[in-house]
This record gives structure tokens, C-alpha cells and sequence, in this order.
């Protein structure tokens, strides 16, 4: 299976504080993207990464990208209310176009 | 620019119906994704399609499933004959030819009674 594994699964912190979520694949990728889901709607992309780039930051997120050990990080800093939401890496593999979304990570943000 | 719209938004059938779930892509976008999430899981690939072509339908079930992508009017997601099986979430997303960004609809919610 080419689908990632996204640790942790569940994470509940303080607003302020900053949130990892790790995301782990298992063959070789084109790149990587991460998505937002806000309970029971569509998702949202975030940021994209290629496998030649190792670290990409857009506002608040920072993203890093290890292919040597197939993994991948999403940082947010200075965690919001309205950051709850469940996160999903998602990979595309060489030759295809579709994603293959990882189990997901619930964050939830205490005010 | 409106984003991908999928209608219904909640579709509710008895075992045995059919279920025919719409997409319409960001305008401009020529590529066209369904996805379906089961309660609590991941999204899973179901089938990619160009204007008037299957590219890959490797994540679709065999029997009952079917999807198109017609020169004109929106992609239709159909399953025949439904299942209990079938409840879940089921997304579109579109992206133009030249990027790997995809655009996600707000998703379908079919439930089999």
C-alpha cells in the first residue's frame, strides 16, 4: 500500500503553543502536500513540497522533508482556536497524478 | 472563480438504488479526481479523468461503480445498486493540466439505508 501513516493521530494543546504532526510513506515520491479538514467539510490545501526540496514555510506552517527516511513534518506556530481541524499528508508517486492521503492527525486547540 | 462544486451535498438511499454524485471543476481545470473517506479514515483514490477519459481507475470497486467526465456539464460519480457498505464521504477534486495542486469540492455524504 502506497498510503502514509500520520503520527500522532490525535494531539490537543494550548492555543499559543506550537503543533508537529509527523507523516511517514513508504515508496519513492514525487512530492508531498498537506491538507486541512475542518469536521464535515472539504479540504483544504496547504503547502506543497517536492522530493529535491527539504523545508518549505508558509505563514505560520513550516514543513520539512526527509526522503531518505520517507518522512515528512508539518509545523504550526503559535497555534490558533480555528487551527482545530484534522491534517492529512498526502504523496504523489512518479508516473501518476492521484494522491494517496495518509490516516490523518485530529488537532484540537484549547482557547 | 468559483472553487469545486459537488451537489447534493447529503444523498440518502434504501439498498438497492442508485446514487449519481455531481462534479463541476474550477473553471479552467481539465482534470477531475472522485475520492471517498469512510467515517474517521483517510481519503482513498477512486478514479482520475480528463474530458471524455478514464486515465486511471485503479482505486475503483470492480462492479457497481462508474464515473465520467463528458465533454460538456459535470463528471458523475454512479453506484448501482447500494450497499450499506457505500456510506461515506465522497470527494471531487479538479486541477488544471499543469500542476500537481489539486482543489477540493465539499464532498458528497451518501448514506444507505
Amino acid at each position: 500500500s502506497q498510503q502514509g501513516e500520520e503520527d500522532p493521530q490525535a494531539l490537543s494543546i494550548q492555543e499559543g503553543e506550537n503543533a508537529t504532526m509527523n507523516c511517514s510513506y513508504k515508496t519513492s515520491i514525487n512530492n508531498l502536500q498537506w491538507y486541512r479538514q475542518n469536521s464535515g467539510r472539504g479540504l483544504v490545501h496547504l503547502i506543497l513540497i517536492r522530493s529535491n526540496e527539504r523545508e518549505k514555510h508558509s505563514g505560520r506552517l513550516r514543513v520539512t522533508l526527509d526522503t531518505s527516511k520517507k518522512s515528512s513534518s508539518l509545523l504550526i506556530t503559535a497555534s490558533r482556536a480555528a487551527d482545530t481541524a484534522s491534517y492529512f499528508c498526502a504523496t504523489v508517486h512518479y508516473g501518476a497524478n492521484n494522491l494517496f492521503f495518509g490516516t490523518g492527525t485530529r488537532l484540537t486547540v484549547i482557547p | 472563480n468559483a472553487g469545486v462544486m459537488q451537489n447534493p451535498r447529503h444523498l440518502v438511499r434504501r439498498r438497492g438504488q442508485e446514487a449519481r454524485l455531481r462534479c463541476s471543476p474550477m473553471k479552467g481545470h481539465s482534470h477531475v479526481y472522485w475520492y471517498r473517506q469512510l467515517p474517521e479514515e483517510g481519503l482513498k483514490f477512486m478514479v482520475y479523468l480528463q474530458k471524455e477519459n478514464i486515465i486511471d481507475e485503479s482505486g475503483m470497486p470492480k462492479e457497481r461503480f462508474s464515473a465520467e467526465f463528458p465533454k460538456e456539464g459535470p463528471s458523475i460519480l454512479r453506484i448501482q445498486q447500494v450497499v450499506r457498505g457505500d456510506s461515506a464521504a465522497y470527494f471531487c477534486a479538479s486541477s488544471p493540466p499543469t500542476t500537481d495542486t489539486q482543489y477540493f469540492g465539499p464532498g458528497t455524504r451518501l448514506t444507505v439505508l
